[in-house]
Order: structure tokens, then sequence, then C-alpha cells
């Protein structure tokens, strides 16, 4: 099965600060790759898909690129409100896995 | 938009069986959804059960799939997990969602479904 590795674990950065976050793939998996933002106690939501595309209704501070093994979130500039666990997920074949989430905090 | 709404029993017995419905409303289950399970063990990431096709037809996680069945009812617009020989290490927050082409776009809130005696 391909693994979703991503990096780093944790980071701690301040408002208005440029984030990236990384994600690699075992094994090509073309631009079938999502990202979603976890906040505390809440459900999972849709950022991008198709490793670019942004989910109706996201700010456009987010985005997302890359292709066959390795991918990229980035938030153009950190909001407080941006504090959230970040999750990548394949999704070219079954079984659908997610990477082991980014806990993205404020310095 | 489709939502989404997990029930069952929020305590289970070790060596029982987890047994979770999820209700979906505002669309037909029936359509080209594809439609799945997610948990997610306290403070730990997100790991992905399985998905079921209207018509039948789940995947499961090989980590999981000796214990795992999804099932449809399109009577009901539900669909189901049962999880068998369950210990403590399958106490998580089980979520439930709906696919936009491999996605998970909509999500139910999550049941906490705890593993004791």
């Amino acid at each position: 099965d391909i693994q979703m590795t991503q990096s780093p674990s944790s980071l701690s950065a301040s408002v208005g600060d440029r984030v990236t976050i990384t994600c690699r793939a075992s094994q090509g998996i073309g631009n079938y790759l999502a990202w979603y933002q976890q906040k505390p106690g809440k459900a999972p939501k849709l950022l991008i898909y198709v490793a670019s595309t942004l989910q109706s209704g996201v700010p456009s501070r987010f985005s997302g690129s890359g292709s066959g093994t390795d991918f990229t979130l980035t938030i153009s500039s950190l909001q407080p409100e941006d504090v959230a666990t970040y999750y990548c997920q394949k999704y070219k074949t079954a079984p659908r896995t997610f990477g082991q989430g980014t806990k993205v905090e404020i310095k | 938009q489709v939502q989404l709404q997990e029930s069952g029993p929020g305590l289970v017995k070790p060596s029982g069986t987890l047994s979770l419905t999820c209700a979906v409303s505002g669309g037909s289950i029936s359509s080209t959804n594809w439609w799945t399970w997610v948990r997610q063990p306290p403070g730990k990431g997100l790991e992905w059960i399985g998905e079921i096709y209207h018509s039948g037809s789940p995947n499961y996680n090989p980590s999981l799939k000796s214990r795992v069945t999804i099932s449809v009812d399109n009577s009901k617009n539900q669909f189901s997990l049962d999880l068998t020989s369950i210990t403590a290490a399958d106490t998580a927050v089980y979520y439930c969602a709906s696919q936009k082409g491999g996605s998970l776009d909509n999500w139910g809130q999550g049941t906490l479904v705890t593993v004791s005696s």
C-alpha cells in the first residue's frame, strides 16, 4: 500500500507568516491528493482537491501544488483562525490513506 | 448540500461488535457518491476505514478488512459500519463522509465510541 508522510509534524509561526506543509507519497499518485483542515473537537474540512483546486468557500490564502509523489500546502499569510491540524489524503485508489497530520500553532 | 449524521452506541464491550449508522439527508444515497467511514483515536490522526458505492462493492482498509463490513440501505437513505472483535484500540471518534471524485467533501459531526467493560 502507498504510504503518505507529512512534514513537519508540528510548526509554530507568527500571524502573517507564510507556512508550508509537505506531503510525500511512497509511490506516484498523479494529482489525486486532497488536503483537510481539522480544528479541535470538529470534523475535518476539505480545503483542496486534485492537489491544487480550492474547495468552494476556502480562503484564497490557502493553495496546493505538486504531482506524482511530492505535494505542498501553503498558507500565504497565517491567520489566528488557521490554528488547526492539517492532513493530506491520497485517493487515486483504495485504501485512501491519510498522512499523519501537521499541527499548526501561532507563535 | 448533503448532510450526514452518525448514530450508534457510545459504549461497547471488548470482544463485541461496534455498529454505527450514517443517515444521509439533503440528497439521495443512490447518487454517484461513494460513502466513507473514517475514525480518529483520541489525540491521534485520521484512519480511513472503508467506503461503499450505493450499489454495493465496498473497499476496506487492509488492516481492518477481516473485521469490517460496510453496507448501504437505499430505502432508508443510510449506510452502516460493523466492526467485530473490538478492543480498546478501537476506541475512537467515528466519522461518516461523502466523496466527491474521491476526496471527502461532506462529513458528519462524528461520534465517540468507547470500548470498555
